[in-house]
């Protein structure tokens, strides 16, 4: 079957760094996406890799092998606004989205 | 601001109702879909719309009809809904269904079975 794997729950100080990691287990790959999602509102899109290495965007950078079926998402700088939930998504052979259930973010003063 | 927007965004229903779920996307795309969102769970994709025409329906169970009367509007009709269907339903939309296509979402509508 198809899988995405990524924590549950983190915390960080706002100032610091943190590292949400994603494993992915799919039937071929075309891709994977993340999104940020604020509590009671929509997903946005942050980043796309679909070769290996490091994506740098601002405070938010993404990472991704391919060989090792793994993703992260780091930021740098946090902010109080950064609090939210982090969604790792795959396309998979079939161009069809499979998405892990998200990593809630929460940043502490 | 993303450019789709849903109505509404709460709803609460009897499991003998009728109601319907909309979806507008002001951002010329050609796809669109219907995801629901549970609690803890990773985003479930229910159906896809690519010019007008349905290209993937996930196995969701018939008290579900989608419409797609136009590339900018998506609706999905409830019927008979049961307490479980309860869940955020997010509307999306994309360029085209290539992997390069970013997906870009409404705000969701937070619907409540009893």
């Amino acid at each position: 079957g198809q899988n995405i794997d990524q924590p549950t729950e983190m915390t960080a100080t706002e100032g610091a760094i943190v590292q949400i990691n994603c494993t992915y287990q799919t039937s071929g790959f075309n891709g994977l996406f993340w999104y940020q999602q604020h509590a009671g509102e929509a997903p946005t899109f942050l980043s796309y890799n679909v070769l290996d290495g490091l994506e740098e965007k601002g405070r938010f950078s993404s990472f991704l092998s391919r060989s090792k079926g793994y993703s992260y998402l780091l930021l740098k700088e946090l902010q109080m606004k950064d609090s939210a939930s982090y969604l790792c998504a795959v396309m998979d052979s079939n161009y069809q989205l499979i998405w892990g259930a998200g990593t809630k973010l929460i940043i502490k003063p | 601001e993303t450019g789709v927007t849903q109505t509404p965004r709460h709803l609460v229903m009897g499991m003998t109702n009728k109601k319907s779920l909309k979806c507008e996307q002001h951002l010329g795309h050609n796809a669109m879909y219907w995801y629901k969102q549970s609690a803890k769970k990773p985003l479930e994709l229910m159906f896809v719309y690519s010019l007008e025409e349905r290209v993937e329906n996930n196995s969701v169970p018939s008290r579900f009809s989608p419409e797609c009367p136009n590339s900018s509007h998506l609706f999905l009709h409830l019927h008979t809904l049961q307490p479980e269907d309860s869940a955020l339903y997010l509307c999306a939309s994309s360029r085209g269904t290539a992997h390069t296509d970013t997906q870009y979402f409404g705000p969701g509508t937070r619907l409540t079975v009893l």
